[in-house]
């Protein structure tokens, strides 16, 4: 079975441009969820959507950073303007139910370097 | 505020058991998981645990539950060389909405 899909593997960019990153969740689920990793602060949930809707997005940094996630599908993660501190690991994760209820599958993650 | 504690290094040798230890201050939580990372790979679940049990072993993996002191460890016996990684523990928030990872533990494995 295709776990979790995440587009590109690499990505770097100048600062000022534009990002964006692309998830596949695992079919059937309903759950997906956004993450950063970084040396310093570890793993942190950036949005989690629940059937489409975003259901916590108090993680999202700022406004430079939006999620969108248009059908059961697809989600994006995108960054505008980007700046160097938003260099790390953007990992996607999907579960079949709640955050509280299924464990969460990741994909392999977005290594995203701002230069 | 929420918070998972792991400490960062451990270093075994090949055939002797691991023990990687974390502590919680969530007590909420329906689930906790441990997650493995490989390098330049995702976070892959590994076990997890009801909150209900005190123990859960799966082949090689034992996980303990002490509730009342918060605390979770991990026992991986017979260690192999490709058990080298980071392991993660994860609590749900209060919220329910999210996991919250420690920072990790690196396994460093020797033949």
């Amino acid at each position: 079975d295709a776990g979790v899909i995440q587009s590109p593997r690499h990505e770097v960019t100048e600062m000022g441009q534009e990002v964006t990153l692309r998830c596949k969740p695992i079919s059937g689920h309903n759950s997906l969820f956004w993450y950063r990793q970084t040396m310093m602060r570890g793993l942190e949930l950036l949005i989690y959507f629940n059937n489409n809707v975003p259901i916590d997005d108090s993680g999202m940094p700022e406004d430079r950073f939006s999620a969108k996630m248009p059908n059961a599908s697809f989600s994006t993660l995108k960054i505008q303007p980007s700046e160097p501190r938003d260099s790390a690991v953007y990992f996607c994760a999907s579960s079949s139910g709640t955050a509280s209820n299924q464990p969460q599958h990741f994909g392999d993650g977005t290594r995203l370097s701002i230069l | 505020g929420e918070d998972v504690e792991q400490s960062l290094f451990l270093s075994v040798r090949e055939g002797d058991s691991s023990v990687i230890n974390c502590t919680y201050t969530d007590s909420s939580s329906t689930y906790l998981y441990w997650y493995k990372q490989e390098p330049g790979a995702g976070l892959q679940l590994l076990t997890y645990i009801f909150s209900n049990m005190d123990m859960k072993q799966d082949q090689r993996l034992t996980v303990l539950l002490n509730k009342k002191d918060k605390h979770l460890s991990l026992r991986i016996a017979d260690t192999q060389t490709g058990d080298s990684a980071i392991y993660f523990c994860a609590d749900l928030n209060q919220a329910g909405t999210a996991l919250i990872f420690g920072k990790g533990t690196t396994l460093s494995v020797s033949s």
